[in-house]
């Protein structure tokens, strides 16, 4: 089946710094992939939606030069955390689209900012 | 912004049928109902997804009322494993271009507590 792999699963990093997560279709290619945080024991919120080859569709309220979305080719979008700070500490899933499968979600990355 | 909604939580007994209700009343004509789960602390899983007709697969069964204002998702034999946040979701399906968009709005879904 579709496999959408996210890494890393884990991160802690320095308030102030910027951190990276890829989202990964493994065996499919996907046009498009959405971006989601979610905090404790709340729902997950729809941040961006990542297009293959150009700019990223963001949802109102979410700053796009906070929260960079970069999806060079079909099978990896990425989404960049700049100058972190402890309010950026949530849980975010990536979500990709595969032509029999409907969506895949990653398996999310816990990002904590100290 | 979501379309559903849904019960915040509930309890099933381990063995029995777990029936998940989500009203959906402002679904359009084609979009379809999507059901998710949530473990915690891991991504979404998808169970079934279905328009009108009702669907049944090795996960779940999908029961739409005639008018497409709601559904339930059935768990037939709930386990422990079940226990989990299920999302129910409407949207078009992919590749069906939709003016509001074809992104998957999470409500705040069901909290399913499965007891022993």
């Amino acid at each position: 089946g579709a496999v959408v792999s996210q890494h890393p699963s884990r991160v802690i990093c320095k308030s102030g710094t910027s951190v990276k997560i890829e989202c990964r279709s493994l065996d499919f290619q996907a046009t498009t992939m959405f971006w989601y945080r979610q905090f404790p024991k709340k729902s997950l919120m729809l941040m961006a939606t990542s297009n293959e080859g150009s700019k990223a569709t963001y949802e109102q309220g979410v700053e796009k030069d906070k929260f960079l979305i970069n999806h060079a080719s079909l099978t990896l979008s990425t989404l960049t955390v700049t100058s972190a700070h402890p309010e950026d500490s949530s849980f975010y899933i990536c979500s990709a689209g595969a032509a029999n499968y409907g969506y895949t979600f990653g398996s999310g990355t816990r990002l904590t900012v100290v | 912004d979501a379309k559903t909604t849904q019960p915040p939580s509930m309890d099933c007994a381990e063995g029995r049928a777990a029936n998940l209700p989500c009203n959906h009343s402002t679904i359009s004509g084609n979009e379809y109902v999507y059901w998710y789960r949530q473990i915690h602390s891991q991504g979404p899983q998808y169970i079934i997804h279905g328009l009108k007709n009702n669907e049944t697969n090795e996960m779940a069964s999908l029961i739409i009322t005639e008018d497409r204002k709601s559904s339930t998702l059935i768990l037939p034999h709930a386990t422990l494993r079940d226990t989990a946040v299920y999302y129910c979701i409407v949207r078009p399906p992919r590749g069906v271009r939709s003016t509001t968009g074809n992104q998957f709005y999470f409500g705040t879904g069901t909290s399913l507590t499965v007891i022993p």
